[in-house]
């Protein structure tokens, strides 16, 4: 069974400063979630990737799969970016068929 | 596009009872997934269905049972319900296993 590990598992900043949130997993995997959590319980998955790095605006993901690791980025962070960001893997390495198993999030606040 | 929708958003019932929650994925999702988040616990897999079949499930008794319909609608329920399946329960779709999950709001379930 895929073990997800995620720091800080608090992390409070201040607007504008450069964030960063670690995953290690244990297993090989064929891609990794990251995904956002909102007060009130609402996901949106923000990032799946196999590979290198992705940026959807202030966001950037990198993985790397010989050491299993993965990294979130928020670059000029803002209060709005405050949620629990959560990392999944496959429950298995190779395919979803597992559902995915997730780390424990990390809580993040930027405070103005 | 019409995101994954769940219903009700809240479900009050009390030790002892059935209780059935309702998911429709994203149209041309095939794959559907439930996720149990209780307090202090994280996100756990559930049960995974895909072309009406159920693929895998996690770690739960088998009173947490479900289905998926003709049109991919998905219903989870669990019956004799305990007060520690008080949680809040997340149906994801994916066009394919392994491709990336898209989520719903959720249900809260809460039992007295």
């Amino acid at each position: 069974k895929n073990e997800v590990e995620q720091s800080p598992q608090n992390l409070t900043a201040q607007e504008g400063e450069f964030i960063t949130i670690n995953c290690s997993y244990s297993v090989g995997i064929s891609a990794l979630h990251w995904l956002q959590q909102h007060p009130g319980g609402g996901i949106v998955s923000l990032f799946m990737l196999s590979s290198g790095k992705k940026k959807h605006g202030r966001l950037i993901a990198t993985i790397n799969i010989q050491e299993k690791h993965s990294s979130l980025h928020i670059t000029a962070s803002h209060p709005r970016d405050s949620a629990v960001y959560i990392c999944a893997v496959p429950g298995y390495s190779g395919g979803g068929a597992d559902g995915l198993t997730f780390g424990k999030g990390t809580h993040l606040i930027i405070q103005p | 596009e019409a995101g994954v929708t769940q219903s009700p958003t809240h479900l009050i019932k009390t030790r002892g009872q059935q209780a059935t929650l309702r998911c429709s994925p994203i149209s041309g999702h095939t794959s559907v997934y439930w996720y149990q988040q209780a307090l202090g616990l994280g996100l756990q897999f559930l049960l995974w269905y895909d072309e009406g079949e159920e693929r895998n499930r996690g770690n739960f008794p088998p009173r947490f049972s479900g289905r998926q319909f003709p049109n991919y609608s998905s219903e989870l329920n669990v019956n004799a319900l305990e007060l520690e399946d008080s949680a809040l329960y997340l149906c994801a779709s994916s066009f394919r296993n392994n491709q990336p999950q898209h989520f719903g709001d959720g249900t809260r379930l809460s039992i007295l």
